[in-house]
């Protein structure tokens, strides 16, 4: 059964950084594309990032140059560190492995999400 | 900053038939698959369609999904109050290379 457990949320002031993890099991990360999803409080969903098979990594441009998306092969664990908050940030962050197919993906399984709430 | 457009909302009776758009242009909707999400308050999204119309193991066939150029639609018969939750629409955007999701649209069961 696939599993996502995302966990590293919390309260951080602006300007700090965070990472955040994503334990995964059933499959392996390595082998899949893996994004991140964010939804700020009563919005819609934001796709942030993905790490493709090959590694390559794209970012929206809301987080491009903060965020780092990078996984962990042994420990089968997704990261996202996020560097240079902002209020903008506060949101549940999401995890999800990607299904791919006609040449694009999307992300299929979903972890319960981890709470960012960046304030002073 | 979505880039796919959706109603806010939908409502119909139980039993009845809703359907909500997705608009988009040539380098999402138009180029590539489109997936729907549902995801109930307080809850993950949950993938629905995936590929314009393939409904994942699991999901009734009273979920559907269509496309016809830079616009995508789902649809839901026999609504029934279970049914009541927010839903995406999500696709890869060739140009910006990003995976845009659309703005939502609230399902509601009069």
């Amino acid at each position: 059964e696939v599993q996502l457990v995302e966990s590293g949320g919390g309260l951080v002031q602006p300007g700090g950084s965070l990472r955040l993890s994503c334990a995964a099991s059933g499959f392996s990360v390595s082998g899949n594309y893996m994004s991140w999803v964010r939804q700020a409080p009563g919005k819609g969903l934001e796709w942030i990032s993905i790490i493709y098979v090959a590694g390559f990594t794209y970012y929206a441009d809301s987080v491009k140059g903060r965020f780092t998306v990078s996984r962990h092969n042994s420990e089968n664990t997704l990261y996202l560190q996020m560097n240079s908050l902002r209020l903008e940030d506060t949101a549940v962050y999401y995890c999800a492995r990607d299904s791919c197919g006609g040449g694009s993906c999307y992300p299929s399984s979903w972890g319960q999400g981890t709470l960012v709430t960046v304030s002073s | 900053q979505s880039v796919l457009t959706q109603p806010p909302s939908v409502s119909a009776a139980p039993g009845q038939k809703v359907t909500v758009s997705c608009s988009g242009n040539s380098s999402n909707v138009g180029h590539n698959y489109v997936s729907w999400y549902q995801q109930f308050p307080g809850t993950a999204p949950k993938l629905l369609i995936s590929d314009n119309n393939r409904r994942p193991s699991g999901i009734p066939d009273r979920f559907s999904g269509s496309k016809s150029g830079t616009s995508a639609t789902l649809g839901i018969t026999g609504l029934q109050t279970g049914d009541e939750a927010d839903y995406y629409c999500g696709t890869w955007d060739s140009s910006l290379n990003v995976y845009v999701f659309g703005t939502g649209t609230k399902v509601s069961v009069l």
